[in-house]
C-alpha cells in the first residue's frame, strides 16, 4: 500500500537547522511530485511548495524562498526539506504530501519545535 | 493568489443529522477542489476530489458539490468519528490555498 514515512519531531535552537525526510513507498517515486505543508500549532495548513521528483526542480511559495531547500534521495523513493536559521515562528508540524491534482497521500507530519 | 473562504468556522451537529460546509474562491476554480478531513494529532485525509468525487474508501455520507466558485460538502448522518476538522483546497492554479478550515463536533 501507499505509504509515505516521515521523520521523527525535532527540538532545535534558533538559528540551528533541521533536515527533515519523507519516504516514499508502495508506488513509482518519479510518477508524482512531492508537496510540502506547514501547519502551525492550532492553526490552518499554509502550501510551501514542491519538487518534481523526476527532474528534482524545487518550486517554492513566496513566504518560503531563502531558508526552506527540498531535494531528493530518488535512489531511497525520500524527499527532504532542509531548514535553516532557524526562527520562533518555524514551530509547526511538517507534511509531506504526493500530488495527483489534489494532495492525495500524506505523511504522519513532523513536529519541529523551536526553543531558546 | 486564489483565496479560500470558507464557512462557518465551527460547527456543533448532533448524531445523525446532515451538516454543510461552504468553501468560496475568489475566482473560477473549474472544479479543481479538493476536501480533506483532519483529526487531532493526525495527518489530513482526502475526502474529496474534482468537487465531486468521492475518494477511494471514504464513506458515501460525504458528498461534494459546486462548480465556478462556489463549493460545498456534505455530511450525512453524521457519525461520533466524523468529529474533525474540514479544509477545502484548490488545485487550479499555483499557490495551491486552502481554507482556513471547519471545526466539527457532536453536540
Amino acid at each position: 500500500q501507499i505509504q509515505l514515512v516521515q521523520s521523527g519531531p525535532e527540538l532545535k535552537k534558533p538559528g540551528e537547522s533541521v533536515k527533515i525526510s519523507c519516504k516514499a513507498s508502495g508506488y513509482t517515486f518519479t510518477d508524482y511530485a512531492m508537496h510540502w505543508v506547514k501547519q502551525a500549532p492550532g492553526k490552518g495548513l499554509k502550501w510551501m511548495g514542491w519538487i518534481n521528483t523526476y527532474t528534482g526542480k524545487p518550486t517554492y511559495a513566496d513566504d518560503f524562498k531563502g531558508r526552506f531547500v527540498f531535494s531528493l534521495e530518488a535512489s531511497a523513493s525520500t524527499a527532504n526539506l532542509q531548514i535553516s536559521n532557524l526562527k520562533n515562528e518555524d514551530t509547526a508540524t511538517y507534511f509531506c504530501a504526493r500530488f495527483y491534482g489534489p494532495l492525495d497521500y500524506w505523511g504522519q507530519g513532523v513536529m519541529v519545535t523551536v526553543s531558546s | 493568489d486564489i483565496r479560500m473562504t470558507q464557512s462557518p468556522a465551527s460547527l456543533s451537529a448532533s448524531l445523525g443529522e446532515t451538516v454543510n460546509i461552504e468553501c468560496l474562491a475568489s475566482e473560477d476554480i473549474y472544479s479543481d477542489l479538493a476536501w480533506y478531513q483532519q483529526k487531532p494529532g493526525k495527518s489530513p485525509q482526502l475526502l474529496i476530489y474534482n468537487a465531486n468525487s468521492l475518494q477511494n474508501g471514504v464513506p458515501s455520507r460525504f458528498s461534494g458539490s459546486g462548480s465556478g466558485t462556489q463549493y460545498s460538502l456534505k455530511i450525512n448522518s453524521l457519525q461520533s468519528e466524523d468529529v474533525a476538522t474540514y479544509f477545502c483546497q484548490q488545485y487550479n492554479n499555483y499557490p495551491l490555498t486552502f481554507g482556513s478550515g471547519t471545526k466539527l463536533e457532536i453536540k
